[in-house]
C-alpha cells in the first residue's frame, strides 16, 4: 500500500463548482508535489511545497490553488475548472536532500477528476 | 526542450522472456539521477529502480536492471523473466535539483508494455 494517501479517488464536478483534492503523508517528508496527468501522457509538475512554503509554481492557472496546512497535508483547491482540466492528479512527497537520498518521489494513487 | 526521450510508444513481450525499454536523456549538470516508474491502469506510480550519475555500477532490483551508458546518455530498463503483471505503462524520469529542499522530476513520454501469455 502506498504511504501517500489521496482523497477522493474519483471526483466529478461542474464548471461552477468548488472542490478540493487532499493528500496526506506521514513519512516525515518536507517536500510535497502536485502533478497533473492527462490520458496517455506523462505526469506534468504543477506545484512544489518545501517546508510548507510554495517553492515551485509551473505557471499553473489560478483556478488551481494549492495549500499546505502542515508538513503532512497538501490540498489542491479547484474553482471554475474547464473540461480540459479533466485528468489524473497525482500527489507525491520526497525526503529532504541529503547524503544518500536519491530524490525518489513517493506517489499516491491519484485523484481522477472529471469536469463536466 | 525535451530532456528525457522514450522512443517506444508500445512494446510486446512474451511471458518469461526479457525486454528492454529505451530511455535517453540530456543534461549539462554533472550530478543527476535517473528513475524508472511503473504505472498500472490503477494510476499509481510505482518506483522500480534508480541510477545516480556517479554510480559506478549498473543498478539492479530483483528482475529489474538498468543499463546505464553515461557517454551515450542512455538509461535503458531491462526486465527479465516477464510476468503478466508487468503489463503497464513505464516512465523514465530524470531528477533535477535539489531545488530549495525539493526535487524536480521530469518524465519521458512513456512506453506501454504488454506481456503476452
Amino acid at each position: 500500500d502506498t504511504e501517500v494517501t489521496q482523497t477522493p479517488k474519483h471526483l466529478v464536478m461542474g464548471m461552477t463548482n468548488k472542490k478540493s483534492l487532499k493528500c496526506e503523508q506521514h513519512m516525515g517528508h518536507r517536500a510535497m508535489y502536485w502533478y497533473k496527468q492527462k490520458a496517455k501522457k506523462p505526469p506534468e509538475l504543477m506545484f512544489v511545497y518545501s517546508y510548507e512554503k510554495l517553492s515551485i509554481n509551473e505557471s499553473v492557472p489560478s483556478r488551481f490553488s494549492p495549500e499546505c496546512p502542515n508538513s503532512s497535508l497538501l490540498n489542491l483547491h479547484l474553482h471554475a475548472l474547464q473540461p480540459e482540466d479533466s485528468a489524473l492528479y497525482l500527489c507525491a512527497s520526497s525526503e529532504n536532500p541529503g547524503l544518500g537520498n536519491t530524490g525518489e518521489l513517493f506517489f499516491g494513487e491519484g485523484s481522477r477528476l472529471t469536469v463536466l | 526542450a525535451q530532456k528525457i526521450t522514450q522512443t517506444q510508444p508500445g512494446m510486446f513481450v512474451q511471458e518469461k522472456e526479457a525486454v528492454t525499454l529505451d530511455c535517453t536523456y540530456d543534461t549539462s549538470d554533472p550530478s543527476y539521477g535517473l528513475f524508472w516508474y511503473k504505472q498500472p491502469s490503477s494510476g499509481e506510480m510505482i518506483f522500480l529502480i534508480y541510477q545516480g550519475s556517479y554510480d559506478q555500477q549498473n543498478a539492479t532490483e530483483g528482475r529489474y536492471s538498468l543499463n546505464f551508458q553515461k557517454a551515450r546518455k542512455s538509461a535503458n530498463l531491462v526486465i527479465s523473466a516477464s510476468q503478466l503483471g508487468d503489463s503497464a505503462m513505464y516512465f523514465c524520469a530524470m531528477r533535477e535539483g535539489p531545488v530549495d529542499s525539493s526535487y524536480k522530476l521530469i518524465f519521458g513520454s512513456g512506453t506501454r508494455l504488454l506481456v503476452r501469455p
